[in-house]
């Protein structure tokens, strides 16, 4: 089946450092790639996503490109601010049509950004 | 704004009650979900739903229900709760392209 593999945090950043978290992904056919996050106290939002391989999603200076030969969904923000701490989670929507899907999500990674 | 609405932010219930939580939307979307979220698990899926009263088994779907009979409302049935349904509960509502709107979640207690 489908699954998504992000990397374990928690991630402990000072302000305006680099941020790379990794996703990889195992799917059949071409999956659509989404990033999420959920800030304390809330439910999950829509960051970023990538439709095909090679998009590259992109939103609130964060980044993320469709590797299929990698498959990877890698996000990346290279300023992070106090108010990025969040918990973020790759997420894969599989199949190619229909009105039957689902999506999957990674575990999340906790994110905390240190003045 | 897509908004999806949760019936409680937090709910303690006790052991062997029947347990309602529900999920309103009101963009018409066909699609919504139920999820709980754990500690190093992630987002687990429970239930789901693309239509009026269809329903297809997520990945853990044992001690729980679902009913779906109007398109706007997607309602989480604990038919006898136990411990170890104690959790944060996510309801969404997904659109065909994979996007998803999340409620602010229920976090129950099982008592």
């Amino acid at each position: 089946g489908n699954s998504v593999t992000q990397m374990e945090g928690p991630v402990t950043l000072s302000e305006e450092a680099f941020l790379t978290i990794n996703c990889t992904y195992t799917a059949t056919g071409y999956p659509s790639l989404f990033w999420y996050v959920q800030y304390p106290g809330e439910g999950l939002q829509l960051l970023l996503k990538a439709t095909k391989a090679d998009d590259k999603g992109s939103n609130k200076g964060f980044e993320a490109t469709y590797r299929k030969e990698t498959t990877s969904f890698h996000l990346e923000k290279g300023s992070v601010q106090v108010s990025d701490s969040a918990v973020y989670f790759c997420a894969l929507r599989e199949g190619s049509g229909g009105s039957n899907y689902k999506l999957t999500f990674g575990k999340g990674t906790l994110l905390t950004v240190n003045p | 704004d897509v908004k999806v609405t949760q019936s409680s932010r937090y709910l303690v219930k006790r052991t062997g009650e029947k347990v309602f939580l529900e999920c309103v939307q009101d963009m018409d979307h066909e699609n919504m979900f139920w999820y709980r979220q754990d500690p190093g698990l992630g987002l687990r899926l429970i239930y789901f739903s693309y239509d009026v009263k269809m329903k297809e088994k997520g990945d853990i779907p044992e001690g729980y229900s679902v009913s779906r009979e109007k398109k706007e409302r997607f309602s989480l049935i604990l038919e006898s709760a136990s411990t170890n349904q104690t959790s944060m509960y996510l309801c969404a509502s997904i659109l065909r392209r994979g996007e998803a709107f999340f409620g602010q979640g229920t976090r129950l207690t099982v008592v």
